[in-house]
């Protein structure tokens, strides 16, 4: 089965950028998607289809997806992004599925 | 608005079964695909099952194939998931979302209920 691989842990200070990355095998020949999800609180999407973003969410988060690695890429970092973010993918082979990465923590200095 | 509520989360004892359903509003349900997502305490995402919009494809993570079944009611706006031969791993919270046009991500989600299997 296709395997996600993020950093357990991103840390940046505050107006700096963050990048999270998301590891997998020609993971540039497929759609990524990232979610936030602050503690006790549902995920939420914040950038779909590598690059795009649903309406609401900052134009700060912006994403990439080439070769074997997917960045999510935080422009001025605020105290209040801090959360974990997660890549996910659909696997589109026999047996289609969702894969989410393991999750990365991204700690506001 | 969309809004998706779980219920049907509990505390069960291993090899039992229980039956969660998430009611949806503010969109029309029988065009979107729908999914069941999970978290166990203090751990990342994990996807569970997902149903196509007519029920014409259903597709189950290895974990839960064979003991898990997802199931929708368009007309009642609602998803379930039926879940037999409960083991402890499966303790998590279950997350509704609503899938997308084109498939591959979840634009919703719900607030999720606590499924926990102990003795």
């Amino acid at each position: 089965s296709y395997v996600l691989t993020q950093p357990p842990s991103v840390s940046v200070a505050p107006g700096q950028t963050a990048r999270i990355t998301c590891g997998g095998n020609n993971i540039g020949s497929k759609s990524v998607h990232w979610y936030q999800q602050k503690p006790g609180q549902a995920p939420v999407l914040v950038v779909y289809d590598d690059s795009d973003r649903p309406s609401g969410i900052p134009e700060r988060f912006s994403g990439s997806n080439s070769g074997n690695t997917a960045t999510l890429t935080i422009s001025r970092v605020e105290a209040g992004d801090e959360a974990d973010y997660y890549c996910q993918v659909w696997d589109s082979s026999s047996d289609p599925r969702g894969v989410f990465g393991g999750g990365t923590k991204l700690t506001v200095l | 608005e969309v809004q998706l509520v779980e219920s049907g989360g509990g505390l069960v004892q291993p090899g039992r079964s229980l039956r969660l359903s998430c009611a949806a509003s503010g969109f029309t349900f029988d065009d979107y695909a729908m999914h069941w997502v999970r978290q166990a305490p203090g751990k990342g995402l994990e996807w569970v099952s997902g149903i196509s919009w007519n029920s014409g494809s259903i597709g189950y993570a290895d974990s839960v194939k064979g003991r898990f079944t997802i199931s929708r009611d368009n007309a009642k706006n609602s998803l379930y998931l039926q879940m037999n031969s409960l083991r402890a791993e499966d303790t998590a919270l279950y997350y509704c979302a609503k899938g997308t046009l084109r498939a591959g991500y979840f634009d919703y989600w719900g607030q999720g209920t606590l499924v926990t299997v102990s003795s």
